[in-house]
């Protein structure tokens, strides 16, 4: 357990509204990254950060967005959802040492209608 | 760009046999190799992490190797069990910077009783 958290765990939104998910952790970890699941594509990395303030774009960031205010908290907005956002979205930590592996959060299950 | 192929893509097999899942890259160049497992609808856990320096690493039943030169990572699992089914992935992290994770799609196993 890599103390992390994501909410909501579940969301079911419509095309067109703006949706913001949220992952906190407690440990004070430096890098933290965003990843959605599909089935016949893998994970994928959406966005990723290094510091408060400082993100960058992952493999398929079109459409997203990211916010990191505070060490704990990297938030993942689709400004304006469509149906090709529905996912499972996970968030990552990753630790600075013992070879540097990613641990992930439980997931945010997301569908837009 | 760096592909992570996981052969098979599923496995069944009868309860303690050993067997080995494989995955394979198409660049060398990595910093570390991580083993995931992932059960239905939950998040991922990570089970072994292999650094570039390194050949092996073993926890209890679990056994992952690494071959950079020919580009390739095995998963031993020795005398499975039921509970050992899940979808097994791998994952590489190419630099020690910020880079996130590229994922091979899984191998789906089930160990039957």
């Amino acid at each position: 357990d890599a103390g992390i958290t994501q909410s909501p765990r579940h969301k079911v939104t419509e095309t067109g509204t703006p949706v913001t998910l949220r992952c906190h952790q407690t440990e004070n970890h430096r890098y933290m990254y965003w990843y959605r699941q599909d089935p016949g594509h893998g994970l994928r990395l959406i966005h990723y950060s290094y510091g408060v303030k400082d993100t960058d774009k992952g493999e398929v960031s079109d459409g997203y967005s990211v916010s990191r205010s505070k060490t704990e908290d990297f938030l993942l907005t689709l400004e304006s959802a469509t149906s090709s956002q529905t996912s499972v979205y996970f968030c990552a930590i990753r630790v600075t040492s013992g070879g540097m592996g990613q641990y992930f959060g439980p997931g945010t299950r997301l569908t837009v209608l | 760009k760096q592909e992570v192929t996981q052969i098979p893509a599923a496995l069944s097999v009868p309860e303690g046999e050993n067997l080995v899942l494989n995955c394979s890259f198409t660049d060398s160049a990595i910093y570390n190799l991580q083993w995931f497992r992932q059960d239905p609808g939950k998040g991922l856990t990570s089970l072994l992490l292999i650094q570039s320096s390194q050949r092996e690493q073993t926890s209890g039943r679990l056994n992952a190797s690494l071959d950079k030169s020919s580009g390739r990572s095995t998963l031993y699992i020795a005398a499975s069990q039921p509970g050992d089914s899940a979808t097994y992935l791998c994952a590489l992290m190419l630099g020690g910077g910020a880079d996130g994770l590229t994922f091979g799609k899984g191998t789906h196993l089930i160990i039957q009783p």
